[in-house]
């Protein structure tokens, strides 16, 4: 079985560019979430959709970060413009049951 | 909200020895969920193992082990007869029932000497 995809691996962007990341999750996993992992720190949750649905997204910086979740597969989060602050590792996870979420490799964002 | 603490920044483990991991956390919710996961370096979380806080008894998978003390909101985990493999960033989770959304602390940088 597949696990979650995401890409890319590593991007790296100067200030004020625009930014988009891709997950793919496992095959049948109904929702999907979205964690940013700053350096030295554990993940927090940026949005969580339940198919198409995004069901939690208070902790999106929505001035800045979008996400989308079309045909309640695979996502895209945006980041336009991006921050110095930004730069950290950008999770992406599935679930079925919601108490066992498998998780991706992450890309590691580095903004110049 | 949830807090999770997790107290100590770095462990260094003997190969074939012991090592507790310690975790606190702050909640008014009575049924719950406690989580540890494990990051290599590659980056990837892995779940170790899972405690449901109506049940009394400590949750074991294979050499890990949890030491869940309800009452005083804690939550250890033990790893036993630690391999190399066992290098990695362990971090403490918590979840409220229904919620599916993980709270998770700082992390433990566990290394394991050969």
């Amino acid at each position: 079985e597949a696990g979650v995809v995401q890409s890319p691996r590593y991007k790296i962007i100067e200030k004020k560019q625009p930014v988009a990341f891709w997950c793919n999750p496992i095959s049948g996993h109904n929702t999907l979430y979205w964690y940013l992992q700053n350096l030295g720190q554990g993940p927090e949750l940026l949005i969580r959709y339940e198919n198409e649905e995004a069901v939690d997204d208070s902790q999106l910086p929505k001035d800045r970060f979008s996400a989308e979740r079309l045909k309640g597969v695979d996502s895209t989060l945006k980041i336009q413009p991006a921050e110095l602050g930004d730069s950290a590792v950008y999770l992406c996870a599935s679930s079925s049951s919601g108490l066992k979420q498998f998780f991706g490799p992450g890309t590691r964002l580095t903004v110049l | 909200a949830q807090t999770v603490t997790q107290s100590q920044p770095e462990m260094s483990v003997q190969e074939a020895e012991t090592v507790t991991l310690s975790c606190t956390y702050d909640t008014s919710e009575n049924n719950y969920y406690l989580f540890w996961y494990k990051q290599p370096p590659s980056r990837q979380m892995i779940l170790v193992i899972r405690q449901e806080a109506y049940k009394q008894q400590n949750a074991t998978e294979n050499r890990f082990s949890v030491n869940f003390q309800k009452a005083a909101k804690s939550f250890s985990l033990k790893i036993s007869d630690s391999q190399l493999g066992d290098t990695a960033m362990y971090f403490c989770a918590f979840m409220k029932l229904n919620d599916y959304k993980l709270s998770f602390g700082a992390g433990t940088t566990v290394t394991v000497r050969a």
